[in-house]
C-alpha cells in the first residue's frame, strides 16, 4: 500500500486559498488519489478524486504532476467551516482497502 | 454521491454486554464494506473488510471473536462488539465502495459513538 506524507497542521485565514500537498512516492499505476475531509465526530466526507493532471469540482481542485508522486488539494477562499482534518489516500478500487495516514489539520481563523 | 448510513449514532452499554452497529448503503449496492475505529484526535484505523456473502477479513491485532462482522446483503453490514469493556469505547465508522461510475470511490457513514460503562 502506498504510504502518504502530509503536513500535520496548517493555519489560514478566511478568504485565502489553501493548498495542501501530499506525497505518495510509491503510488501504484492503478491508484487513484482521493481526498477526504473530516469534522470532529463525523465520518470522512469525499471531496475530490483524480488520476493525473488537474481535476476541479464545486468545492476544490486537485493537481497531480506527471510523475504522480504527489498531489495538491487546493481550497479556494476558505471559510471558518473549512476547519477540519484533510486526508489524501491512494486507492486502487475494487475490494482494496483504504489506509489512512495522519491527515492535515487545517485551522481557519477570521 | 452515494450515501452510507450508520445506526445508532450513539450508544451506551454496560460492560459485559454486546452491542450491534449497522451500516447501510442507501442508494447503491456494496459488495465490500470496511469498518474503522477512531480514537480522539487520531486517524482512522482499519479493523476489517466485510465482503457480502463471505467471512470478513480482519486486520492484524483485531480480535475477530470480539468484533463480529456480518455482511448478509448487498446493502447491510453489521459490527457486533461482544462482551464489551470500557476500552472498547470509541468512534466506529463504516465505509462502502460505490458501484457503477462511482466504483473507484469509497463513501463513509456518519460514525457511531460507543461508550461502555
Amino acid at each position: 500500500l502506498a504510504k502518504t506524507t502530509q503536513p500535520i497542521s496548517m493555519d489560514s485565514y478566511e478568504g485565502q486559498e489553501v493548498n495542501i500537498t501530499c506525497s505518495h512516492n510509491n503510488i501504484a499505476t492503478n491508484d487513484y488519489i482521493t481526498w477526504y475531509q473530516q469534522f470532529p465526530s463525523q465520518g470522512p466526507r469525499f471531496i475530490i478524486q483524480g488520476y493525473k493532471t488537474k481535476v476541479t469540482n464545486e468545492v476544490a481542485s486537485l493537481f497531480i504532476p506527471a510523475d504522480r508522486k504527489s498531489s495538491t488539494l487546493s481550497l479556494p477562499r476558505v471559510s471558518l467551516s473549512d476547519t477540519a482534518v484533510y486526508y489524501c489516500l491512494p486507492f486502487t478500487g475494487g475490494g482494496n482497502k483504504l489506509t489512512f495516514g495522519t491527515g492535515t489539520q487545517l485551522k481557519v481563523e477570521l | 454521491g452515494a450515501v452510507v448510513s450508520q445506526h445508532p449514532s450513539r450508544v451506551i452499554c454496560k460492560s459485559g454486554t454486546s452491542v450491534k452497529i449497522e451500516c447501510r448503503s442507501l442508494d447503491f449496492q456494496a459488495t465490500t464494506m470496511f469498518w474503522y475505529r477512531q480514537f480522539p484526535k487520531k486517524s482512522l484505523m482499519l479493523m476489517a473488510t466485510s465482503n457480502e456473502g463471505s467471512k470478513a477479513t480482519y486486520e492484524q491485532g483485531v480480535e475477530k471473536d470480539k468484533f463480529l462482522i456480518n455482511h448478509a446483503s448487498l446493502t447491510l453490514s453489521t459490527l457486533t462488539v461482544t462482551s464489551a469493556h470500557p476500552e472498547d469505547s470509541s468512534f466506529y465508522i463504516c465505509s462502502a465502495r460505490g458501484d457503477g461510475s462511482s466504483g473507484n470511490t469509497i463513501y463513509f457513514g456518519e460514525g457511531s459513538w460507543l461508550t461502555v460503562v
